[in-house]
């Protein structure tokens, strides 16, 4: 069954540290671009990062460059999500999504595969 | 930026209705490469259509897409009860890869 497992949300002061988790299973991780998309509560979805098969290609949101830094470990089938300076506009469930074969901003680089989203909520 | 507008903002329609819904981009969207997506409450999103107009797997023929440049549409032939939802179009050809804000089918 192809999957995707986030962890490492909960509850986080203004201004520290969180590190998202994503492991993949079912597919070839390896091959696919990889991306975190965000939804703050009653609101829209909100793409954060997307990154190629070998890391080579990395894109962040304006709202999150220099805070927030997407990276993967193909060995271990696992996207992860390191967010610095947290704000309380971060709060929101992030999704890990499958991209397209290889790379993003690809002709097949719609998000077929979702997980079920892991909770940041920043408060002090 | 390519900003998104999607309209109308909620719909209130019956079931066996029809429904189009738009999708309208700041600036011409790349290779058609425009998605849209159903998601409805406690759960994730849904790819329904990528490419402008091809049927992700598993999705039934009642939906299609359309559109090319700014303009993209998503049609509902005959609305089914499991279908009144949050749809989001999504363009990923140019970064940052950008959503609508989503449009709401409710039923009447």
């Amino acid at each position: 069954e192809v999957q995707l497992v986030e962890s490492g949300g909960g509850l986080v002061q203004p201004g520290r540290s969180l590190r998202l988790s994503c492991a993949a299973s079912g597919f070839t991780f390896n091959d696919y671009a990889m991306h975190w998309v965000r939804q703050a509560p009653g609101k829209g979805l909100e793409w954060v990062s997307g990154i190629s098969w070998n890391s080579g290609s990395i894109g962040y949101a304006d709202s999150v460059r220099g805070r927030f830094t997407i990276s993967r470990d193909n060995a271990k089938n696992s996207l992860y999500l390191q967010m610095s300076s947290l704000r309380a506009e971060d709060m929101a469930l992030y999704y890990c999504a499958k991209g397209g074969f290889l790379h993003w901003l690809s002709r097949d680089d719609a998000f077929d595969i979702w997980g079920q989203g892991t909770m940041v909520t920043v408060s002090s | 930026e390519i900003v998104l507008t999607q309209s109308p903002g909620t719909l209130s329609l019956s079931p066996g209705e029809r429904v189009t819904l738009s999708c309208r981009a700041s600036q011409s969207v790349s290779s058609s490469q425009l998605a849209w997506y159903q998601q409805k409450p406690g759960q994730a999103p849904r790819l329904l259509v990528y490419g402008a107009s091809s049927r992700a797997t598993g999705i039934p023929d009642r939906f299609s897409g359309s559109g090319s440049g700014t303009d993209f549409t998503l049609t509902i032939s005959r609305l089914e009860p499991e279908d009144f939802a949050v749809y989001y179009c999504q363009q990923y050809g140019s970064s940052p890869e950008t959503f609508g804000q989503g449009t709401k089918l409710e039923i009447k």
